[in-house]
């Protein structure tokens, strides 16, 4: 129950399509759905998050999808970039019994030029 | 930079050994955790800590320990290394418990 299902493991995408990352869950305590994107060698930095108060978030070509009734979110990634390529990490997070984010099994993007 | 820093930044030693990894978390921060991050794999939880006291305990093995001084920096004891120990540790900090988490770029460590 206190796991985050990521999917897919990797994604090609060309130049300026849309990447999409789904992420489900079991929980229903969890109340904040961060996403972090990870660069080779670097640690994984946030990029978006939503509660679960509002169905969709929006900040430049990022998008976080939220449907509470199907215990899933998914992150859009609208007109991908090369820069773009790194690994992406859906958590989640209650506040509710122990403190501590579950985090998905990422998935590895790749946008080729 | 995400202000949280982690040393040493590379570690390779032998089966049996034991490490101390260390993590400074970014100023104001209260909150440190501990990830394992093996090749390929996701980020496993292994333990928190807030304002030098234990929160939460994910799947941390016997062999490792963790503690938060009071200046809040925090160390991560691996001993009786094993080669499956092998994997990156990162460490995270957050201002409170609910708070988005800023990871510093984690130690790499290696047992050979």
């Amino acid at each position: 129950q206190q796991q985050v299902k990521q999917s897919p493991q990797s994604l090609i995408v060309q130049k300026g399509g849309i990447s999409i990352i789904n992420c489900a869950y079991e929980n229903t305590a969890f109340d904040y759905f961060p996403w972090y994107q990870q660069f080779p060698g670097k640690g994984p930095a946030l990029l978006i998050a939503i509660r679960p108060d509002v169905s969709e978030k929006k900040e430049g070509r990022f998008t976080i999808s939220f449907n509470k009734s199907a215990k899933q979110f998914s992150l859009h990634i609208m007109d991908s970039q090369p820069g773009d390529s790194a690994t992406y990490f859906c958590a989640a997070y209650t506040t509710s019994g122990t403190y501590k984010y579950i985090f998905g099994t990422g998935t590895r993007l790749k946008v080729l030029a | 930079d995400s202000g949280v820093t982690q040393t040493p930044k590379h570690l390779i030693t032998a089966t049996g050994q034991r490490v101390t990894l260390r993590c400074s978390p970014r100023s104001g921060d209260l909150s440190v955790y501990w990830y394992q991050q093996s090749l390929d794999q996701g980020l496993q939880f292994l333990i928190q800590y807030y304002n030098g006291e234990e929160r939460a305990k994910g799947n941390i093995l016997e062999r490792f320990s963790a503690q938060q001084f009071p200046d809040l920096h925090s160390e991560l004891n691996l001993s009786s290394l094993e080669l499956g120990d092998s994997a990156l540790y990162f460490c995270a900090s957050s201002v409170q418990l609910d708070s988005p988490l800023h990871f510093g770029n984690g130690t790499r460590l290696t047992v050979t």
